[in-house]
């Protein structure tokens, strides 16, 4: 099975700033890679998919990019509601896992 | 607009069982991929399983295997997940997402992102 093991674990950085976020694939998943992101008591929000593809209503800040095992998801300017944990996930062939996720916190 | 509502929260006692439902409206469930995902307190997100309705065919994660079913009732829009001998660790909040398309090859599935999901069940197991 395929095991996706992001990096790092938490993230500290200031309100304007650039994060970037990895993911990796234990082997190679094309680009059927898709980025999430989870606040306090809500469930998880498609941020991207297939890897570089933002989803409906997404800001223009969040990026991302890669394919095959290395994945990148870049937020180039940090927002106070951008604050959250972020999991990547290949989600094509079942089963589908998720990376044990990355904090963004403020610094 | 495509929607699942969850049921409401569950507290059960070890070794008893929980079943949890997911209607989805909007869209053509039957060709969905309905995954259900866990979240223990503190901690990351957990695939459970899943089931792709026109194939008739479900998956379950190794860890759940026996233990889970999930099921969809295409008449309803509904989906199932039914958790046994429920232990102190299933504590978390159970989700519902969907795939808008699944299909079954070969012994394989295959479905699209997770694009939609359900507010999320809190399931308590304490004695």
């Amino acid at each position: 099975e395929i095991v996706m093991t992001q990096s790092p674990a938490t993230l500290s950085v200031s309100p304007g700033e650039r994060a970037t976020l990895s993911c990796r694939a234990s082997q190679s998943i094309s680009s059927n890679l898709a980025w999430y992101q989870q606040k306090p008591g809500q469930p998880p929000r498609l941020l991207i998919y297939r890897a570089s593809i933002r989803a409906t209503g997404v800001p223009a800040r969040f990026s991302g990019s890669g394919s095959g095992t290395e994945f990148t998801l870049t937020i180039s300017s940090l927002e106070s509601e951008d604050f959250a944990v972020y999991y990547c996930q290949q989600y094509k062939n079942w089963p589908p896992p998720f990376g044990q996720g990355t904090k963004v916190e403020i610094k | 607009q495509v929607q699942l509502v969850q049921s409401g929260a569950e507290v059960k006692k070890p070794g008893s069982s929980v079943k949890v439902s997911c209607k989805a409206s909007g869209g053509t469930f039957s060709t969905y991929a309905i995954a259900w995902v866990r979240q223990a307190p503190g901690q990351g997100l957990e695939w459970m399983g899943g089931i792709i309705p026109l194939f008739t065919t479900t998956k379950y994660a190794q860890k759940f295997q026996g233990r889970v079913t999930i099921t969809a009732d295409e008449s309803t829009s509904t989906a199932y997940m039914e958790l046994n001998s429920l232990r102190s660790e299933d504590t978390a909040v159970y989700y519902c997402a969907r795939g808008e398309t699944g299909y079954c090859s070969g012994g394989s599935c295959f479905s699209d992102v997770f694009d939609y999901w359900g507010q999320g069940t809190l399931v308590t197991v304490s004695s």
